[in-house]
């Protein structure tokens, strides 16, 4: 069955320093997402990205924050210089659809996640 | 703002039905979600119901909503030691943006 696959599992970092989380959407969805989800808190929706460019992004995603699908299979978030309420698992989801057109379900598929230790 | 809102613990007996309940704010959601997530893993959708029925039953999982109030509950009949997980509701505020409740931790004791 195909899945959403990240890298790395478990990435710590100096405050400060660059992360790139990695993600491989589903091979044929053309809509993708990042979450997150601090620990004990609710799971946080941080971007959608649609057609090489962001479709809507909230309003944890600042000047920080940066997406970008480098080639056909690939789905990155960057974090220019992390602080320490950036630790976090962050999910890359993908979807078929958007969500747009009558009859859309709306499903998301998410990956296992990138836990964000930020020191 | 929009908010989901579940009751944060829930056990029982194998064998037994398990309930979780959630409740949420933005009438216009089209989709509300019932998502899965085991120790270590990602989320996984178990099921979803549009927002113009009332009931949606699959195999084992049964859906309720009742829109008047806001409310979804996701019943799992004959609950298993293998059910034990976080059950996050969600529901889709419009183009694939869900909001999270707080998940409910279901333990299942043999």
């Amino acid at each position: 069955e195909p899945e959403v696959t990240q890298t790395p599992s478990h990435q710590v970092t100096q405050m400060g320093q660059e992360v790139i989380l990695r993600c491989v959407p589903i091979s044929n969805h053309l809509y993708f997402y990042w979450y997150r989800q601090i620990l004990g808190q609710k799971v946080e929706f941080l971007v959608s990205f649609y057609n090489n460019e962001i479709s809507e992004k909230s309003e944890i995603f600042d000047d920080q924050f940066s997406v970008e699908r480098p080639d056909g299979s690939n789905f990155t978030l960057k974090i220019r210089s992390t602080k320490l309420e950036d630790s976090a698992m962050y999910f890359c989801a993908s979807s078929d659809n958007g969500g747009r057109q009558a009859g859309d379900t709306g499903e998301l598929f998410f990956g296992e996640g990138s836990r964000l230790t930020v020191l | 703002g929009e908010d989901v809102e579940q009751s944060l613990f829930l056990s029982v007996r194998e064998g037994d039905s398990s309930v979780i309940n959630c409740t949420y704010t933005d009438s216009s959601s089209t989709y509300l979600y019932w998502y899965k997530q085991e120790p270590g893993a990602g989320l996984q959708l178990l099921t979803y119901i549009f927002s113009n029925m009332d009931m949606k039953q699959d195999q084992r999982l049964t859906v309720l909503l009742n829109k008047k109030d806001k409310h979804l509950s996701l019943r799992i009949a004959d609950t298993q030691t293998g059910d034990s997980a976080i059950y996050f509701c969600a529901e889709n505020t419009g183009f694939q943006k869900l909001v999270f409740g707080t998940g409910t931790r279901l333990l299942v004791s043999p």
